[in-house]
């Protein structure tokens, strides 16, 4: 079974711009988490879709959104990149929504100039 | 908002020394996941502990869940250069829709 793949697996943007991250989960999973995960903070939770339709959302401002498509592959975007949002952004699949085992991804390393 | 504080929060040893990381808080927790983190790669679940004062084993690994599910430890026998990386537990929040994660422990073992 293929495991949680994430595109691209770095990225560098200046500052102003937007980026568009992509997560495609284990097969047959629905859910789909984002979490962002910085020397300074650790793991933050960012967001959870299921089926579609945003469940959870962390503490963070608007410029962060995402999305859930039918095949429950998941984008997540930034926009107005601020030097603050330098991190690596970590997609996990699991089977339901809530606090189940998450199944993460390799990571998305973006880095903001 | 239920914190997980982990601790210590660096750790480096020789290969073969034992070891133990702990996982607290103040609040209770429904169950605690253990991850390990190599560089590189996204967190990989080790084990999941459900019941108060819960023991797991894991070949050279052995978790434990509080009696009072506020706090829980893993201890690590023998540690290998293989058991390096970065050990994170994580719980619940408080309203039980997502995880929150402790700030983690990075540990090292030299060969």
């Amino acid at each position: 079974k293929a495991g949680v793949t994430q595109t691209p697996r770095y990225l560098i943007k200046t500052r102003g711009q937007q980026v568009t991250l992509s997560c495609s989960p284990i097969s047959g999973h629905r859910s789909v988490s984002w979490y962002q995960q910085t020397p300074g903070q650790g793991l933050q939770f960012l967001f959870e879709y299921f089926s579609e339709t945003q469940r959870n959302k962390g503490n963070f401002p608007g410029r962060f959104s995402g999305r859930q498509f039918s095949n429950s592959r998941s984008e997540m975007n930034v926009s107005t990149l601020e030097l603050g949002d330098s991190a690596l952004y970590l997609c996990a699949s699991s089977w339901g929504t809530g606090p189940h085992e998450q199944f993460f991804g390799p990571g998305t390393r973006l880095t903001v100039l | 908002t239920q914190l997980l504080e982990q601790s210590p929060q660096f750790l480096s040893i020789q290969e073969g020394e034992n070891l133990t990381v702990y996982c607290n808080s103040s609040s209770v927790f429904s169950s605690l996941q253990w991850y390990r983190q190599e560089p590189g790669e996204g967190p990989v679940l080790l084990v999941t502990v459900v019941t108060g004062g819960e023991v797991k084993k894991l070949k050279r690994l052995t978790f434990q869940f509080g009696d009072a599910r506020k706090d829980s430890s893993l201890h690590i026998t023998a540690a290998q250069p293989g058991d390096t990386g970065l050990y994170l537990c994580a719980g619940p929040s408080g309203s039980a829709r997502q995880l929150t994660f402790g700030s983690g422990t990075q540990l090292t073992v030299l060969p």
